[in-house]
């Protein structure tokens, strides 16, 4: 069975600093990973996601994550912090269409931007 | 206009009384699912759809049913609701024919309380 980990539920960055969001997941077979984000009052929107096309994967907001397989991780890296950032984010895991496409998701990290 | 629209936004309801929340996509998407959200536990499946003669439990489905009335519709259902239902309840689709990994597309959210 798939599942993700994500560690820490509350992470606090300054303003320009590097931002990392740690996620670990469990598969028996090739994941597909996602990162989303949920800013105040609004829905989940995609970040980015793993295709197994390239192991590092650009998104929006100059958000990036690397997938290691070794690791089995897919942590989510910004290089510079924006108080924009500050929402929560969850990493999420798939097997796709083959799995009635659900989606499995993490606890979530919120994401806070000190000035 | 937005892709996927949830009406109520937010719902104030009491414990036993009967609710129906409701989704409507543009998006053209055949699969249909339904989320909770709680603090600290991500989002967790209740049900989904493939099309209006599929029906599917998620992870979490007593105390809940649904509706697929067509395609672009799909309530969700507390016949009795408790408090425990008390959370943000998501709405999402994708498309099969996208391809994988199937991404999904998610609403703004209902926020519903029991009281």
């Amino acid at each position: 069975a798939q599942s993700v980990t994500q560690l820490g539920s509350h992470v606090s960055v300054s303003e320009g600093a590097l931002v990392l969001l740690r996620c670990n997941y469990s598969s028996s077979v090739p994941p597909y990973l996602f990162w989303y984000v949920q800013y105040p009052n609004q829905g989940l929107q995609l970040l980015l996601k793993y295709t197994s096309a390239a192991t590092l994967v650009k998104g929006i907001n100059g958000f990036e994550a690397e997938f290691k397989k070794s690791e089995t991780s897919f942590h989510l890296t910004k290089p510079s912090a924006h108080m924009s950032d500050a929402a929560e984010y969850f990493c999420a895991v798939s097997l796709g269409y083959s799995s009635a496409s659900k989606i499995i998701f993490g606890s979530g990290t919120r994401l806070s931007i000190r000035p | 206009d937005a892709d996927v629209t949830q009406t109520p936004r937010n719902r104030i309801t009491k414990t036993g009384k009967r609710i129906m929340l409701e989704c409507s996509q543009t998006k053209g998407h055949d699969r249909m699912y339904w989320y909770r959200q709680d603090p600290g536990l991500g989002l967790r499946l209740i049900y989904y759809s493939f099309d209006v003669k599929d029906i599917n439990k998620g992870e979490i489905s007593d105390g809940y049913s649904v509706s697929r009335q067509a395609q672009a519709k799909f309530s969700l259902s507390l016949e009795s609701a408790i408090p425990n239902q008390t959370a943000l309840y998501f709405c999402a689709t994708s498309d099969p024919l996208a391809g994988d990994p199937n991404e999904q597309f998610f609403g703004p959210g209902t926020r519903l309380t029991v009281l």
